[in-house]
């Protein structure tokens, strides 16, 4: 049962452009919400959050929208830049963190 | 670079054996994650630990065990070891309260362990 889903496991994006990664979620009782990212050979690296009482946070060119009515999330990088390739995780929390199966974003110069 | 440290860095093994994997938390940070990512796979979590005591409890084996040490190093026990368990091992921290709420996580490099 894959409470947290990201549908799209692979995007590419040009240079310069928006970056837009979707994540969905079922778990209603998820309060807090976590973007990751994460390059060959190395952890996750935490990139964004946002809470539950929430639907916008920004941090530079980093933005995560949160619509809870749909039980939606996205990651919005604007302009992308070449060091933005790598794969994307979207989590959710309640007591633990659940994570979705990630996306990997090419920027393309 | 996260502060979270893990051993060793890869691992090869064979079905049937055991292994430790070990993590040393970022300073201060009093919760230890363990997570499992297979092929293709999201991390899928394991176990917490929060200052020596077991917090919550995710998709671990019976297999698989965990303990925190006084200094808040962790360490993760897999044993009877099956193809199926090779996959990458990432350790985490956090500075949470104490309290049930997951605050931002810092992940480890991973160990990869390879079962043949």
């Amino acid at each position: 049962d894959q409470q947290v889903k990201q549908n799209s496991p692979s995007l590419s994006v040009q240079e310069g452009r928006i970056s837009i990664l979707n994540c969905d979620y079922t778990n209603s009782m998820f309060d807090y919400f976590l973007w990751y990212k994460k390059y060959p050979a190395e952890g996750p690296t935490f990139l964004i959050s946002i809470s539950s009482i929430k639907d916008k946070n920004e941090d530079g060119r980093f933005t995560v929208f949160l619509n809870k009515s749909a039980k939606h999330l996205s990651l919005h990088i604007v302009p992308s830049q070449p060091g933005d390739s790598a794969v994307y995780f979207c989590a959710a929390a309640d007591e633990k963190l659940t994570f979705g199966t990630g996306t990997r974003l090419t920027i393309i110069p | 670079d996260s502060g979270v440290t893990q051993t060793p860095k890869h691992l090869i093994t064979a079905t049937g054996q055991r292994v430790t994997l070990r993590c040393s938390p970022r300073s201060g940070d009093l919760s230890v994650y363990w997570y499992q990512q297979s092929l293709d796979q999201g991390l899928q979590f394991l176990i917490q630990y929060y200052n020596g005591e077991e917090r919550a409890k995710g998709n671990i084996l019976e297999r698989f065990s965990a303990q925190q040490f006084p200094d808040l190093h962790s360490e993760l026990n897999l044993s009877s070891l099956e193809l199926g368990d090779s996959a990458l091992y990432f350790c985490a921290s956090s500075r949470d309260t104490g309290g049930l709420t997951v605050y931002e996580q810092y992940f480890g490099p991973g160990t990869r362990l390879t079962v043949t």
